[in-house]
């Protein structure tokens, strides 16, 4: 069965440095992957997603993320956080031939001034 | 070119009433899939919509239930609502295709 984790539940960061969000996948075979976003009162966006192209993946607003097979790994990265980056994260796989999206628990970004 | 609409953003509903919340999907998409968000949890997926139809199914109860119209817009239906299905209610369009999903703002429905 096709899962994701995402390993943190919150992460606090300072502006201008480096942000890790963190997510391992489980799948029986190499899976599409999404990062989704979330703010406040909002609507999820999409971020990027990886569908077996190149392993590493840029997306919006400055956030990157690389497939790592041998790690089962999709980890979402950006070099200097802003402060409008405070929001809710979400690593997402697609249940295949189902249009079903399964994701994470989501990870709290918040970042201090 | 509007995104996916969802109405109404905020509703109050009494244990044991019926609810019913609406979607319009981005222009040119024909898939509706319906997501319930409990606070502090990911989305889980309620039904997809294709062509009029229920085309897949969550883990829900046979009080959720769904509509696609033929302008492709949906209507999700709660009966005999329980506290816990207080939750933001999020729709998701898509052209039949299963990586280009646009999300709602989503409807939040409180039970009390």
């Amino acid at each position: 069965a096709q899962s994701v984790t995402q390993l943190d539940s919150h992460v606090s960061v300072s502006e201008g440095t480096p942000v890790l969000l963190r997510c391992n996948y489980s799948s029986s075979y190499s899976p599409s992957l999404f990062w989704y976003v979330q703010h406040p009162n909002k609507g999820l966006q999409l971020l990027l997603k990886y569908t077996s192209a190149a392993t590493l993946v840029k997306g919006i607003n400055g956030f990157e993320a690389e497939f790592k097979k041998s790690e089962t790994s999709f980890h979402l990265t950006k070099p200097s956080a802003h402060m409008s980056d405070a929001a809710e994260y979400f690593c997402v796989v697609p249940l295949s031939n189902t249009g079903k999206l399964i994701f994470g628990q989501g990870t709290t970004l918040q970042v201090k001034p | 070119d509007a995104g996916v609409t969802q109405s109404p953003t905020h509703l109050i509903k009494t244990r044991g009433q019926q609810v019913t919340l609406r979607c319009s999907p981005k222009s040119g998409h024909d898939t509706v899939s319906w997501y319930q968000q409990a606070l502090g949890q990911g989305p889980q997926f309620i039904f997809q919509y294709y062509e009029e139809e229920e085309r897949q199914r969550g883990n829900f109860p046979d009080r959720f239930s769904g509509h696609q119209y033929p302008n492709y817009s949906s209507e999700l239906n709660v009966n005999a609502l329980l506290l816990g299905d207080s939750a933001l209610y999020l729709c998701a369009s898509s052209r039949t295709e299963f990586y280009g999903y646009t999300f709602g703002s989503g409807t939040r429905l409180t039970v009390v």
